[in-house]
Formats: structure tokens, C-alpha cells, sequence
């Protein structure tokens, strides 16, 4: 089977580090991706993990196990624009599957 | 730039009324998804598409179904439209094998059925 887990909001204020966990299960495991989505627009490609460890990407890193079936995206130095939801997805036989997103909220 | 197109950015129809929403994209993308996306349930796979008039269904494909005649163009059909359908509606496209983007989205269209 297939399924996604991450929180469902989370706040910090500007300047700040916040950390969005991901953990996942899916058969035919190829790699895992994050995406952003602010309100009323479509998911855009942030990063992706098919091997252990840490890609980093400016003020976005994101992180990869995929013996624990995990992950996190990273985000520093937030700043008013990073308030969106991001998307955890896992691709398996050439499908991804979604988890519901996690709101971030950054405040002044 | 990789372009998905989805024809309509909000859409209102009647129940029981057929509605058609049009994707096509012009990177030559082999794979081809139709997604609905509703609060708190994240995206949700209603029909995919690895080649031309090949269609398999996803986890929802209910009241729903697909066309594709052609590599670039991707359709999704409600064939009676009913109020549970509102929702946003995102197609997306991506390369066959090792893909290291994951999808490219369309802009999404949002259905309003009334």
C-alpha cells in the first residue's frame, strides 16, 4: 500500500528554521520529491531524494532515509513569500503519491 | 520552459451536465495525470497515462474517464456531473524512467458544480 504523513500546519516567524517531516510508505520505492504550492496555484518542484542523506539547495535542504521511510524539508532564513504548503510526494512504479501538504505560516 | 496547459482556470457547471477539461503539454512527456485536490486530503489520483491511447485508473476514478489521442493532450471527462465533484483539478506531465523533477503541473481548474 501507500501513505504519506506530515503535519498539518506550522508556524515561525521571519528569519527563523523550521523543519517539515515526511514519513512514507511505498512499494517500488524511486524517490522522493517536495514541492510548494501557494494558495490557489499549482505545486512547483522544490527538491528530490533517491539516495540517503542531505541535498541542499540555498535556504532549502532536504533530507532523505530510506530505511526509516523518511524525510524532512528544511527551510532557513524564512521569509513572508515561504508561507505556502508544502508537499511531501513519493514515486513507486512511476506514480506519486501526495500527502495532504503542511501549511507553513510565516510571521513578521 | 516545460508547459502543461489546462484549457480553463475555473469552470461552473450544472449537475448532469458532461464536462470536459483539456490538458495538453509541449515537452513531449510520455506520462501524463489527472489529480483532484481538496482541503485536507491532499492530491488525489483519478486516471494516468503512459502512451497514446493508453489509460489505467488511480485510486478514484469514479464518475470519471479519460482520452488520450494524442501524446500532447490529455482529457478528463465527467459524464454527469454531480456537486461532490467541485474541487480543483490539477493535470500534470512527466518523462518515462529515471526522472529527477517529478511533475510538471498545470495551473489547475477549479470546478464549481451547482
Amino acid at each position: 500500500g501507500q501513505n504519506i504523513d506530515q503535519p498539518t500546519e506550522m508556524t515561525a516567524t521571519e528569519g527563523a528554521i523550521v523543519q517539515i517531516n515526511c514519513t512514507y510508505q511505498t512499494s517500488g520505492f524511486n524517490g522522493l520529491f517536495w514541492y510548494q504550492q501557494h494558495a490557489g496555484e499549482a505545486p512547483t518542484f522544490l527538491s528530490y531524494n533517491v539516495l540517503d542523506g542531505l541535498e541542499e539547495k540555498g535556504r532549502f535542504s532536504s533530507f532523505l532515509s530510506r530505511s526509516k521511510g523518511y524525510s524532512y524539508l528544511l527551510l532557513k532564513e524564512l521569509q513572508m513569500k515561504d508561507s505556502a504548503s508544502y508537499l511531501c510526494a513519493s514515486e513507486g512504479w512511476g506514480k506519486f503519491q501526495f500527502g495532504a501538504g503542511t501549511q507553513v505560516v510565516v510571521t513578521p | 520552459d516545460v508547459k502543461v496547459t489546462q484549457s480553463s482556470r475555473y469552470l461552473v457547471k450544472r449537475t448532469g451536465e458532461k464536462v470536459f477539461l483539456e490538458c495538453v503539454q509541449d515537452m513531449d512527456h510520455e506520462n501524463m495525470f489527472w489529480y483532484r485536490q481538496d482541503p485536507g486530503l491532499g492530491l488525489r489520483l483519478i486516471y494516468f497515462s503512459y502512451d497514446v491511447k493508453m489509460k489505467e485508473k488511480g485510486d478514484i476514478p469514479e464518475g470519471y474517464s479519460v482520452s488520450r489521442e494524442k501524446k500532447e493532450r490529455f482529457s478528463l471527462i465527467l459524464e454527469s456531473a454531480s456537486t461532490n465533484q467541485t474541487s480543483m483539478y490539477l493535470c500534470a506531465s512527466s518523462v518515462q524512467g529515471a526522472n529527477n523533477y517529478g511533475y510538471t503541473f498545470g495551473s489547475g481548474t477549479r470546478l464549481t458544480v451547482v
